[in-house]
């Protein structure tokens, strides 16, 4: 079993839908939660970050955490053809030494 | 602020053969780590340098790949020889401390095609 498992997709949507990407884990010591978006050809984009449970909002995205189901979200309201990109979901322990990412989901937003 | 620097962005080159890449993490900066994406997965940690200590290279294939962070700025990733399934895109990214893990900067990548 992967410590990460994301669903690659590709995931596509019309512009304007709330668009729901998701991780599940199974190391209970992974404290930090993070999501990073990457362009084609790009390196990685640091989106946003979660310390333990709860959510956490900037601008259109939201990022979920619910570490008693071991499952992470980031929703993106109001999609744009400009967030089509893959988004990983990555996770650190307490100290913020290991990292591990997932795999990706594909997103395509059709204008 | 300048970003996470990284050449060159493309090579190409045959099995057997060897090659560099270079990375200049963020100015001040202590911690700096390389990547491995192969194409259709997330990034997989090669190394961690610490300054100019390593912290984390239990990934990294030592029979074929080194990496050396000299002064604890930037760092240079070797392999030798390359192999066909060391085709990938190699990512360099940095972090204000170890413990900050959680917010990594990364660097545009050198994709590796391997003939």
């Amino acid at each position: 079993q992967k410590e990460v498992e994301q669903d690659p997709g590709p995931l596509s949507v019309p512009e304007g839908a709330i668009v729901s990407l998701n991780c599940t884990y199974s190391n209970s010591a992974f404290q930090y939660f993070m999501w990073y978006r990457q362009y084609s050809r790009k390196g990685p984009e640091l989106l946003m970050y979660t310390y333990s449970s709860g959510n956490k909002e900037d601008g259109r995205f939201t990022a979920q955490v619910d570490k008693s189901s071991k499952y992470i979200s980031l929703f993106i309201r109001d999609s744009q053809p400009s967030d089509s990109a893959t988004y990983l979901c990555a996770m650190s322990d307490t100290g913020g030494f290991k990292t591990i990412f997932g795999a990706g989901t594909r997103l395509f937003v059709k204008a | 602020e300048a970003g996470v620097a990284q050449s060159p962005r493309y090579k190409i080159i045959e099995k057997r053969q060897s090659v560099a890449f270079w990375c200049n993490p963020i100015s001040g900066h202590a911690t700096l780590y390389w990547y491995q994406q192969i194409l259709g997965q997330g990034p997989k940690l090669l190394i961690q340098f610490q300054n100019n200590g390593v912290v984390d290279d239990s990934q990294l294939p030592k029979d074929r790949f080194s990496a050396e962070r000299l002064k604890g700025v930037d760092s240079t990733l070797k392999i030798q020889p390359a192999k066909l399934e060391d085709s990938a895109v190699y990512l360099c990214a940095s972090s204000l401390a170890g413990g900050a893990g959680y917010e990594q900067y990364f660097g545009p990548g050198t994709r590796l095609t391997v003939t």
